[in-house]
């Protein structure tokens, strides 16, 4: 049982706008923690999508969005691409729980 | 930024294993570093972490007692000592570097790491 809560997949036509969900408690995203989120294409190593909530690193395309609320967080992804078939994670940090990161079940995301 | 991972193998229940992770192209000893793993078909978890200076660490509860996080800034090398390995420590075993605001920019490309008579 993962500490964040996503949903186990999500799917969308090619172009179409797809969101994944991320929920957290009041000892992580609710306590004001950051959400990131990572990719990882089948095989390989998971790589950075999304920091500090909301931020691109250089090199990731501005279809991929990120958001922030309360105890939830969001990644949406529009004008999608077979290439964007992946896993998605979002973690975070929990207070209670010295020095660890928390990460979600991971999303599966299917491009019809 | 460069992370290679290595020292992954099959090991039997109850025995032990060390891995290293090699850094390279960033300030090693500026960055706390991280073990992350993902056991066949699964999601991420946390494994543990260590200061820039290797003098905090922490880990999560399902391996605190048996692994050791280490590192050696002179040779720019990360370190996880397993012992008492259980065949749920099966799992890809990524190392990771943390920015300041808890998060990896970076990952190594993972060993796997099999417990199994």
């Amino acid at each position: 049982q993962s500490v964040l809560t996503q949903p186990p997949s999500v799917s969308g036509a090619p172009g179409q706008r797809v969101t994944i969900s991320c929920t957290g408690s009041s000892s992580n995203i609710g306590a004001g923690s950051d959400v990131h989120w990572y990719q990882q294409l089948p095989g390989t190593a998971p790589k950075l999508l999304i920091y500090r909530n909301s931020n691109r690193p250089s090199g990731v395309p501005d279809r991929f969005s990120g958001s922030k609320s309360g105890t939830s967080a969001s990644l949406a992804i529009t004008g999608l691409q077979a290439e964007d078939e992946a896993d998605y994670y979002c973690q975070s940090y929990d207070i209670s729980l010295s020095g660890s990161w928390v990460f979600g079940g991971g999303t599966k995301l299917t491009v019809l | 930024v460069h992370l290679l991972e290595s020292g992954g193998g099959l090991v039997q229940p109850g025995g032990s294993l060390r891995l290293s992770c090699a850094a390279s192209g960033f300030t090693f000893r500026n960055y706390d570093m991280s073990w992350v793993r993902q056991a066949p078909g699964k999601g991420l978890e946390w494994v543990s972490v260590v200061s820039g200076s290797g003098g905090s660490t922490y880990y999560a509860d399902s391996v605190r007692g048996r692994f050791t996080i280490s590192r050696d800034n002179s040779k720019n090398t990360l370190y996880l000592q397993m012992n008492s390995l259980r065949a749920e420590d099966t799992a890809v075993y990524y190392c990771a570097n943390r920015d300041g605001y808890n998060y990896a920019p970076d990952w190594g490309q993972g060993t796997l790491v099999t417990v199994s008579s």
